[in-house]
């Protein structure tokens, strides 16, 4: 069975400190991971997926399959990343669901 | 593009009523999927569905939850007989072919 796991359902770091954002998951197959942001009042958002291995808005996640986790970091936190961060987890079938986690609240403070 | 779009936002029915949530997927999707968000949890899925087609529908509770999607118009999760436990956020999302899913900005159900 999938499963996802986000440790924390709260988190508050001060501007430009380090922030990290940690998820697990549970998976027999080839695992797709994202991560999605939901501003204040504001729908959810992709912010990054692992198979792009891109950077977004300064936010980076790698996927250590050993470890099963799939951590969100970013080096110097803004207060304009105060949001709720989900993790979410697809299968390797096309149309695959996604499972989330039950999401971390974000507070940057200044 | 105007993205996802759900209708009603909010939508209130008293116990016993019937709640219809419409979802219109992103121009050129095919592929939507409902998800519902109870309080204080995460999003959980709920059905996967292609034009006129239910591809997986193995997170609909076995009562009282239909959804569709015809060849024209919006997708449609159709509540019968809402009890106050059905009060949540129902999310849609749609793709192109099944991988990247973008959501609508949900709806919010509550069963007085």
């Amino acid at each position: 069975a999938q499963r996802v796991t986000q440790p924390e359902k709260l988190l508050s770091v001060f501007k430009g400190a380090p922030v990290e954002l940690k998820c697990n998951y549970s998976y027999s197959g080839s695992p797709e991971l994202f991560w999605y942001v939901q501003y204040s009042r504001q729908r959810l958002q992709l912010l990054l997926r692992h198979i792009s291995r891109e950077s977004i808005k300064g936010f980076t996640a790698d996927l250590n399959k050993g470890e099963t986790s799939f951590h969100l970091k970013k080096p110097f936190a803004q207060e304009e990343d105060s949001a709720m961060y989900y993790c979410a987890l697809g299968g390797e079938t096309s149309g695959s669901r996604l499972t989330f986690g039950e999401g971390t609240q974000l507070t940057v403070n200044p | 593009n105007a993205g996802v779009m759900q209708n009603p936002r909010h939508l209130v029915r008293r116990r016993g009523q019937e709640a219809r949530l419409r979802c219109s997927p992103m121009k050129g999707h095919s592929h939507v999927y409902w998800y519902r968000q109870l309080p204080e949890e995460g999003l959980k899925f709920m059905v996967y569905l292609q034009k006129e087609n239910i591809i997986d529908e193995s997170g609909m509770p076995k009562e009282r939850f239909s959804a569709e999607f015809p060849k024209e118009g919006p997708s449609i999760l159709r509540i019968q007989q809402v009890v106050r436990g059905d009060s949540a956020a129902y999310f849609c999302a749609s793709s192109i072919y099944g991988d990247t899913q973008y959501f609508g900005p949900g709806t919010r159900l509550t069963v007085l």
